[in-house]
């Protein structure tokens, strides 16, 4: 069965520090990776997405995310982050044609201005 | 804002209540899907439909029973649930199974 597994719970960041949120799965098949961010009150958005092809992936606001094949790991990335990035990030793994997209426990950012 | 639009925005019922959520999409998609989301938690798959047909239930008790009328709409109708089932439910389509999902504002539904 496919898992996926964000370690922070809660990253706590000053404007312009640069972020990096582990996520990681278990399937050993074909995987398609997402990140979905959740402002505060809002609904779920998608960031960016990997099927295939080039492992580094650029997103919407600046955030790109690294598909290591060799490590399971699908980290993402903003070199400088604002106040407004203050959020809840959901890594998420849809492993195989028939496979359900399951969610990671999530983690929130907190950015302080 | 989101092109999947979930109606009501809040609802409170209580446990011998009969009520239904509804979703509504125009963007073509022919998967939807219901998820379920509690505080602080990541949303948990509850169903989802694939060309109107239901294509995955996971597990989920029969107090919850969805319904796909047309390719736009999903309904949850809801009936005897517990105080537990109290949640934020996460409506979301995409254009076919596997494909990016686009997610709903949600359903704040608290059952006393």
């Amino acid at each position: 069965a496919q898992s996926v597994s964000q370690h922070n719970h809660h990253v706590i960041l000053s404007e312009a520090a640069s972020l990096e949120l582990g996520c990681n799965y278990s399937y050993g098949g074909t995987v398609n990776l997402f990140w979905y961010v959740q402002y505060p009150g809002q609904h779920l958005q998608l960031l960016l997405k990997y099927f295939s092809g080039d492992p580094l992936v650029k997103g919407i606001k600046g955030f790109e995310a690294e598909f290591i094949k060799s490590k399971f790991s699908f980290n993402l990335r903003k070199p400088s982050v604002q106040w407004s990035d203050t959020a809840e990030y959901f890594c998420a793994v849809k492993g195989g044609s028939q496979g359900n997209l399951i969610f990671g426990k999530g983690t929130k950012l907190s950015v302080k201005p | 804002d989101t092109e999947v639009t979930q109606t009501p925005k809040h609802l409170v019922m209580g446990m011998t209540n009969k009520k239904s959520l509804k979703c509504e999409q125009h963007m073509g998609h022919r998967a939807m899907y219901w998820y379920k989301q509690k505080a602080k938690k990541p949303p948990e798959l509850m169903f989802v439909y694939s060309y109107e047909k239901l294509s995955i239930n996971e597990s989920v008790p029969s107090r919850f029973s969805p319904e796909c009328p047309n390719s736009s709409l999903l309904n949850l109708h809801l009936h005897a649930l517990q105080p537990e089932d109290s949640a934020l439910y996460l409506c979301a389509s995409s254009q076919v199974l596997g494909a990016p999902l686009h997610f709903g504002n949600g359903t704040r539904l608290t059952v006393t």
